[in-house]
């Protein structure tokens, strides 16, 4: 197990509906990513939050929102939510080098939670 | 373009073989890191292999190796001696330094067969 937690493990929401998924960090890690994963598809990088700013964001719209605690867990929101939002959200928990080469950079990641947009 | 191109779907493999997962990337950043995860039908995501642009040996850990092919943006996932616990999707991904981000190809589905 890598440390790295998220709840709820599983979620159905309908379309226009918005929802809140969360993220522990893993111990000692000061960096966040958030990542979607539709059915059959690759993980998409939607934001990063490091030391609760962000720090970089994919091609998402303003819909999806996020927010990193003093403690480094982190929030994603989704807003005016729509049937292509269903998918496996994952988050990533890392110690950032920024700037710098990525040294042995590895991200840690939780189990992830399933939405289903209805 | 593909920043990752994995250009095997599925894969099969004899139980106890070796197998070569295919991956080539496009980056004009002197400095990144090459990743490669497995995914089980669990869903989570397990840090597998890292190679950096500058290291001049291939990465290996245990029955995973990395056949880093720098000139030809190869980076091409060895899993050695095959065991039905490696049936899996595996994803090969890429940090550049100018962005703070990790960008993930499409997977390759991967059956051990006993």
């Amino acid at each position: 197990e890598t440390g790295v937690t998220q709840s709820p493990t599983h979620l159905i929401k309908t379309r226009g509906q918005q929802v809140t998924l969360r993220c522990s960090s893993q111990s000692g890690h000061n960096t966040v990513s958030w990542y979607q994963q539709a059915l059959g598809q690759g993980p998409q990088f939607i934001f990063q939050y490091y030391r609760e700013e962000e720090n970089g964001r994919g091609n998402f719209p303003p819909r999806f929102s996020g927010l990193q605690f003093p403690n480094y867990s982190s929030e994603l929101n989704v807003n005016a939510l729509e049937l292509d939002d269903s998918a496996l959200y994952l988050c990533a928990s890392s110690l950032g080098t920024y700037g710098q080469a990525p040294i042995s950079y590895e991200q840690y990641f939780g189990p992830g939670t399933r939405l289903t947009v209805t | 373009a593909q920043k990752i191109t994995q250009t095997q779907p599925g894969m099969f493999v004899q139980e106890k073989e070796a197998v070569t997962l295919d991956c080539t990337y496009d980056t004009s950043d002197p400095s990144y890191g090459l990743f490669w995860y497995k995914q089980p039908s669990s869903g989570e995501m397990i840090f597998l292999i890292y190679q950096g642009s500058y290291d001049q040996q291939n990465a290996t850990e245990g029955r995973y190796s990395l056949n880093f092919q720098k000139a030809r943006k190869s980076a091409n996932l060895v899993i050695s001696a095959s065991q039905l616990g490696d049936s899996a999707m595996y994803f090969c991904a890429i940090k550049e330094t100018s962005y703070d981000k990790v960008i993930f190809g499409p997977g390759t589905s991967l059956s051990v067969i006993p």
